[in-house]
């Protein structure tokens, strides 16, 4: 059972530049989500979905954009590039039991660097 | 605003020593909080889930405990493999709102 995977792992983009972070899940789960994760600063939320179509803004939302065409996959896209947006990236994914949030499964995380 | 306030910043242990780190929070409707542990390079691995207070739940040297205001994750005897980074979330609110992190306590166990 893979859980959740990232691709890639690692990435240095230069300004400007733009690409997308991939993430799938395989435990049929509805809900996912993008972090960001700053040294000292925690997980801060960039997006989230909870349910194939359905996408929302997080806390952090500039310069980002997702889709969610399929259950299984939620890719964060990034244009044009910035330093700000060096960070560590973590896809996470949970089921949900009577409006509540259970455990969420985290990726490894996409080390990102923008220089 | 929905606020989670972790302390301590880090917190170094001889081994065998017992300690606890906090989670303080500010909310509305606490549907539940959640306790997790990250080591270096990692994702967050899921350690609790506490729905009401008073409510407690262990796992080996780990115990969490939940009241109105905080959560407490107790350490009873670490080992240096306990280092890791514990992040603590909560879930508030009414609908499918996501988990919102504070920044962690960064615990380090020396032998």
């Amino acid at each position: 059972n893979a859980g959740v995977t990232q691709t890639p792992k690692f990435r240095i983009l230069k300004i400007g530049q733009s690409m997308t972070l991939q993430c799938a899940q395989d435990m049929n789960h509805n809900y996912m989500y993008w972090y960001r994760q700053d040294p000292g600063m925690g997980l801060k939320l960039i997006y989230y979905s909870v349910g194939a179509g359905i996408t929302d803004k997080g806390e952090v939302p500039n310069g980002y954009n997702v889709s969610r065409s399929t259950t299984e996959d939620f890719p964060l896209r990034l244009e044009l590039a910035a330093p700000s947006q060096t960070s560590v990236y973590f896809c996470a994914s949970s089921s949900g039991f009577r409006g509540r949030n259970t455990e969420a499964f985290f990726g490894q995380g996409t080390r990102l660097t923008v220089v | 605003e929905d606020q989670v306030t972790q302390s301590p910043e880090a917190l170094r242990l001889q081994e065998g020593e017992s300690s606890s780190l906090n989670c303080s929070y500010t909310v509305s409707g606490l549907r539940g909080l959640f306790w997790y542990r990250q080591d270096p390079g990692k994702g967050p691995e899921f350690l609790f889930t506490l729905y009401s207070a008073g409510e407690e739940k262990e796992k080996e040297r780990l115990k969490a405990t939940l009241t109105k205001k905080e959560s407490f994750l107790h350490i009873t005897a670490p080992k240096p493999e306990d280092s890791a980074t514990y992040l603590c979330a909560v879930q508030a609110g009414s609908g499918n709102t996501p988990l919102v992190f504070g920044k962690g306590t960064r615990l380090s166990v020396i032998a």
